[in-house]
């Protein structure tokens, strides 16, 4: 089945640092990919949508020059916690479809959960 | 109003038993419905699709009802490995790049 690989899986950073999450898709190419954050006890609230060779689109309230997003490949996305804060600490999750259909469900990476002290 | 909405939980029931998830949307544009499980600290894992006939996967029965804007799980003869979180959602249309919806969940614990 389609796979999407995320990394790193854990991070612990100081504040003021940036850190930079990649997710892949291994075995299909994705023109789009989500990126979702979740808080203990809270449900995947998405964040932006990462759109191959464009500018990603972001959610209300996000901060687009806080959460960088990059999407240079058809397999490759990442996102860029810059100047890192306590309260980015968080579950980050990317998603991609394998189908280019929009009523196909998401496939997601393993998540980096990411602590900032 | 939130746009997917589910029970509140979490559902304490013993092995063997039948549970039922209710889940409903505020988008009638939305195409597509899923159920996707969570295990504790880990990502989303895609449970089901949701068709408009309902459809049945072993012991996992899922419905949809457009009119009422309603999506149900049903979970029968439960198993301990069935705890887990059960996120309902769905679509946002066509009009809004296909982005997927999450209910904030329900937590399900089996017990001996």
């Amino acid at each position: 089945g389609a796979v999407v690989s995320q990394h790193p899986s854990r991070v612990i950073c100081k504040s003021g640092t940036s850190v930079k999450i990649e997710c892949r898709s291994l075995d299909f190419q994705a023109t789009t990919m989500f990126w979702y954050r979740q808080f203990p006890k809270k449900s995947l609230m998405l964040m932006a949508t990462s759109n191959e060779g464009s500018k990603a689109t972001y959610e209300q309230g996000v901060e687009k020059d806080k959460f960088l997003i990059n999407h240079a490949s058809l397999t490759l996305s990442t996102l860029t916690v810059t100047s890192a804060h306590p309260e980015d600490s968080s579950f980050y999750i990317c998603s991609a479809r394998s189908r280019s259909s929009y009523n196909s469900p998401l496939h997601f990476g393993n998540g980096t959960r990411l602590t900032v002290t | 109003r939130k746009e997917v909405e589910q029970d509140p939980g979490p559902f304490n029931v013993p092995e063997g038993a039948t549970v039922a998830f209710n889940c409903t949307y505020s988008n009638s544009a939305s195409q597509s419905f899923f159920w996707y499980r969570q295990d504790c600290r880990k990502e989303p894992k895609l449970l089901m699709s949701v068709y408009s006939s309902g459809n049945e996967d072993g012991r996992f029965t899922a419905q949809l009802n457009r009119a009422s804007q309603y999506i149900s799980l049903l979970i029968r003869d439960s198993k301990l490995s069935d705890s887990a979180t059960y996120l309902c959602v769905v679509n946002s249309g066509y009009n809004q790049g296909g982005k997927l919806i999450f209910g904030q969940g329900t937590e399900l614990s089996v017990k001996p």
